[in-house]
């Protein structure tokens, strides 16, 4: 079956590391995106990216980094200039506009 | 700016009805979308209505008016799985980029 898989399901870092999110696609979507969710809050946009080798910021990229080298694939790297990373992270793609996202089952994010 | 409103929390009774609200400002509009997530889970998605009228998926239905700038999700029937936080969503223009609103928390009492 086709979907997105995002790993480690849980991941722990001290402050200061950067970390690498995993999310891979096997839906053959050209559009992807990194969400961020904070306990009892909506969903806001770190990065997305329409196609390979293109991606542009969300509302929230400040301290995020991310690639797109294979449509497959787009890992996002949250690096030490993000003041509180520590939160729900989303990865999703979407087949074309108006259908609906598809979303990995997240990482949970835990810096000390 | 673009916004989409809902209320926090909703509390309904098992076997009844629950409808929750979404009340959107956007400079342009491309449908409303609903997704349903339960704790610790990724959202799945609903239902969506590009057109005025109302969309029924089963239990689920989902209503818009883009005269009001309003749309609401119906639940019937309910029952103690859907527990869960409810958002709307919506294009922010022609890409695929989402607006979200901040979700509603749905209680269910036996």
């Amino acid at each position: 079956d086709g979907g997105i898989t995002q790993s480690p399901k849980y991941l722990f870092r001290k402050e200061g590391q950067n970390v690498t999110l995993s999310c891979e696609q096997n839906l053959n979507h050209d559009a992807m995106y990194w969400y961020r969710q904070d306990p009892g809050q909506g969903l806001r946009l770190i990065y997305y990216s329409q196609i390979v080798n293109d991606f542009q910021k969300g509302d929230i990229a400040e301290g995020y980094s991310v690639s797109r080298e294979k449509k497959e694939s787009f890992p996002l790297t949250v690096t030490s200039a993000q003041k509180n990373p520590t939160a729900f992270y989303l990865c999703a793609s979407i087949e074309g506009n108006n259908s609906p996202l598809h979303f990995g089952n997240g990482t949970r994010l835990t810096v000390t | 700016g673009q916004s989409l409103e809902q209320p926090s929390e909703v509390t309904a009774v098992e076997g009844a009805i629950v409808q929750i609200n979404c009340t959107y400002q956007t400079s342009g509009f491309y449908g409303l979308s609903w997704y349903q997530q339960h704790d610790g889970g990724a959202p799945t998605f609903l239902s969506y209505n590009g057109l005025d009228g109302l969309e029924e998926t089963g239990r689920f239905s989902s209503f818009l008016s883009r005269s009001d700038s309003y749309g609401y999700l119906l639940l019937q029937e309910l029952q103690m799985k859907d527990s869960a936080s409810y958002f709307c969503a919506s294009p922010m223009d022609s890409n695929y980029q989402l607006i979200w609103g901040a979700g509603t928390k749905l209680i269910i009492k036996p």
